[in-house]
C-alpha cells in the first residue's frame, strides 16, 4: 500500500499479557517513529528508528515496552506485563529521511488492556 | 524535545467565522509543524515553517511563525464544517524528534 499500515487496528487484552503492535512504513522511509496517544492529549514520542538502529528510545516508558526493526523497514511494538494504564492509541509514523521532514502516520493500533 | 503550550485548549465557532490557534514556546525554535487530526483519524500534515517571521498560506489557512521563532500560529478564514478536528503544532529541535502540542480542538456548528 501506499501509505503507513499498523496491525491490529484495535487489540484487548488482559492486564499482564504480552503484547505486540507492528508498523510497515512508507517503502524507501529510513526514518520510522512510535508514539502513544491519550484521549485528548497529542502524541507522546516513544521511540526513534533510522534504518534499523533505534536512534532514540528515550520516550520509552519504562523496561516493559521495547522496539525492534530488524530490517529497517518493518517495525514492531512488543508492550510486556500490560498495566491498565498502557491503554492508549499507538502511532506509528515514517518519513523520508528523519531530521525535520513530515510525518505520514498510520491509522493506529488501539490498545485496551482491561 | 521543545516544549510548547497551545491556546486555546477548544474553540467552538459557528461556520463562516474564523478560527485561530496559538503555539507559544519559552525557548526558540529551529521549526515547526502543524498537524491536523480528524476525529478518529490519525495525524496529517499541513505545513512546516522554518524561517524567522514566515508567513505560508493554504487556501483559508494561514501559518505565521514568530520573529523570534517563540512562537506560531494558525488562522483559519470562514471556517466549513471539514476544518473540524483537532490542530497540532508540533516543534522540532536540531535533531529528529517531534514533540507534539496538546492541540486545539475545533468544533464548527453549521
Amino acid at each position: 500500500g501506499a501509505g503507513v499500515s499498523q496491525t491490529p487496528s484495535n487489540k484487548v487484552t488482559e492486564k499482564g499479557k504480552y503484547v505486540e503492535l507492528r508498523c510497515d512504513p512508507i517503502s524507501g522511509h529510513t526514518a520510522l517513529y512510535w508514539y502513544r496517544q491519550s484521549l485528548g492529549q497529542g502524541p507522546e514520542f516513544l521511540i526513534y528508528f533510522q534504518g534499523t538502529g533505534a536512534a532514540d528510545d528515550s520516550g520509552l516508558p519504562n523496561d516493559r515496552f521495547f522496539a525492534v526493526r530488524p530490517e529497517g523497514s518493518v517495525s514492531t511494538l512488543k508492550i510486556q506485563r500490560t498495566e491498565r494504564g498502557d491503554s492508549a492509541v499507538y502511532l506509528c509514523a515514517s518519513s523520508l529521511r528523519g531530521g525535520t521532514g513530515e510525518l505520514f502516520f498510520g491509522e493506529g493500533s488501539r490498545l485496551t488492556v482491561l | 524535545g521543545q516544549q510548547v503550550m497551545q491556546i486555546p485548549q477548544y474553540q467552538h465557532v459557528q461556520e463562516g467565522e474564523d478560527f485561530t490557534t496559538y503555539c507559544n514556546s519559552s525557548t526558540t525554535l529551529s521549526n515547526i509543524q502543524w498537524y491536523k487530526q480528524r476525529p478518529g483519524g490519525h495525524p496529517v500534515f499541513l505545513i512546516q515553517l522554518v524561517k524567522s517571521g514566515e508567513v505560508k498560506k493554504q487556501k483559508r489557512l494561514t501559518f505565521q511563525f514568530g520573529e523570534a521563532k517563540k512562537n506560531s500560529s494558525l488562522h483559519i478564514t470562514a471556517t466549513q464544517t471539514t476544518d473540524v478536528g483537532t490542530y497540532f503544532c508540533a516543534p522540532g529541535g536540531s535533531n529528529y524528534k517531534l514533540t507534539f502540542g496538546k492541540g486545539t480542538l475545533l468544533t464548527v456548528n453549521p
